[in-house]
């Protein structure tokens, strides 16, 4: 089975402050994607990797950057959080560039006070 | 930007009833998925219904796909409480080099009564 892991369920965090949250899939998957989840609005994409150091803006990339090292790692960072930054975000991946079926971690539940 | 759009937001059924939620989308798709969200954990995947298919089915769940319409509705046959979530459809956009991205919907709210 394919495993998605982020390093946290929940987090808080002041805001102005440097955030880091981590992506961990297993399976050797090309694509990796960060989402943010908001009441309402459904899934946004924030940002995608289609292979190591590789990036592509979503729809909502204002504000975060992301970083991909290594192959099953992806960081999402938000260099000063803030308020509306308060959200869940879902790490995602799928196996090749052309592979649509995406498998989600667990979220990561962030407030920014 | 939400290209899905579903519907019933939310949908109440007692147990053993079938539930059915509807798609639609704005532009030519490659494939449709629906996913399913627990509350308070990730997304799962349930089905894929490519372009050039009307209809698929999986277990309990079955999906139609009616691309003249833009839209899809996935159907769950003698649902269980433990069927009680979230369901999303989303979309990868025909032609052009998506990288696998999909657009998703809002989602339907699914409350299933024992």
């Amino acid at each position: 089975d394919v495993k998605v892991t982020q390093s946290s369920r929940y987090l808080v965090k002041r805001t102005g402050e440097k955030v880091f949250l981590e992506c961990v899939q297993d399976m050797d998957h090309e694509n990796m994607f960060w989402y943010r989840q908001d009441p309402g609005l459904g899934l946004r994409l924030i940002y995608f990797s289609y292979d190591v150091k590789m990036k592509e803006k979503g729809d909502i990339p204002e504000g975060y950057s992301v970083s991909r090292e290594k192959k099953e790692r992806f960081s999402l960072i938000l260099e000063s959080a803030s308020t509306n930054q308060t959200s869940m975000y879902l790490c995602a991946s799928s196996l090749a560039r052309r592979e649509e079926t995406q498998y989600f971690g667990p979220g990561t539940r962030l407030l920014v006070l | 930007s939400q290209q899905g759009e579903e519907d019933p937001q939310a949908l109440s059924i007692q147990e053993g009833e079938n539930a059915t939620m509807n798609c639609s989308y704005k532009t030519s798709i490659n494939n449709l998925q629906w996913y399913r969200q627990n509350s308070g954990r990730g997304l799962v995947h349930l089905i894929l219904i490519r372009s050039n298919e009307r209809e698929k089915h999986s277990g309990r769940l079955r999906v139609t796909l009616d691309t003249s319409k833009k839209s899809s509705s996935l159907l769950i046959t003698a649902s269980r409480a433990a069927d009680t979530a979230s369901y999303f459809c989303a979309t990868t956009n025909a032609g052009g080099t998506s990288y696998g991205k999909l657009t998703f919907g809002q989602g339907t709210i699914l409350t299933v009564h024992p």
